[in-house]
């Protein structure tokens, strides 16, 4: 089977950097994906790690390392409209790209 | 403007029904997942299928869901009876061969039943 572990919450101030972990088990292993999602909306999509390292997309960053079955989301430069629930996903192995999720952190961005 | 279309957007239904959700993928994704995400739960997923064929639906209770692809371009999640502790927003998610490094979801039906 499959598990993720997230904070279920992380506040922090306009301008700022937070970062979200995650930890995974996972029998089989192929990405880790991150999404977002607004009170009332959508998941929508981030970014995606299948090789340990880090990928940039401009303020989000998301690192992988597969060693340590660990990955974590950067936002930088927090502004009020990312206040919203993040989630990690696990894409299962075999090529299948059965995705499962964490069950989410809500990040509050305040003034 | 490609995206997932899901139909009704709200359902509000009473205890014992049948209530059938639909789903259209983006032209062209061949690989289509159904969700529920509820507080307590998170996103859970139900099913998912690859070119129409269901892979994966070990997350649905069998006795009263089913999933099925009629077509490439509908997904359907029906239950029946539905309960009350089915309430929940259900999402579809569609995306593109077996990379799948990117789901695109569309923006879920509310389902109450009372």
């Amino acid at each position: 089977g499959q598990s993720l572990e997230q904070p279920s919450e992380v506040t922090a101030v306009e301008g700022a950097i937070v970062q979200i972990n995650c930890t995974y088990q996972t029998s089989g292993f192929y990405g880790l994906s991150w999404y977002q999602q607004h009170d009332g909306g959508a998941p929508t999509f981030l970014s995606y790690n299948a090789l340990d390292g880090l990928e940039e997309t401009g303020r989000f960053s998301s690192f992988l390392s597969r060693s340590d079955s660990y990955g974590y989301l950067l936002l930088q430069e927090l502004q009020m409209k990312d206040s919203a629930s993040y989630f990690c996903a696990v894409q299962g192995s075999g090529n299948t790209g059965k995705l499962i999720f964490g069950q989410g952190t809500t990040l509050q961005v305040k003034p | 403007d490609a995206r997932v279309t899901q139909t009704p957007r709200h359902k509000v239904t009473e205890m014992g029904q049948e209530v059938t959700m639909r789903c259209q993928p983006i032209l062209g994704h061949n690989t289509v997942f159904w969700y529920r995400q509820t507080m307590m739960q998170g996103l859970e997923l139900l099913a998912y299928f690859r070119n129409r064929a269901p892979l994966d639906d070990s997350g649905m209770p069998k006795d009263r869901f089913s999933a099925e692809m009629p077509d490439a371009t509908l997904a359907t999640l029906k239950i029946q009876p539905s309960e009350p502790r089915d309430s929940a927003v259900y999402f579809c998610a569609s995306g593109r061969g077996s990379s799948n490094t990117e789901a695109f979801f569309g923006q879920g039906t509310r389902l109450t039943v009372v």
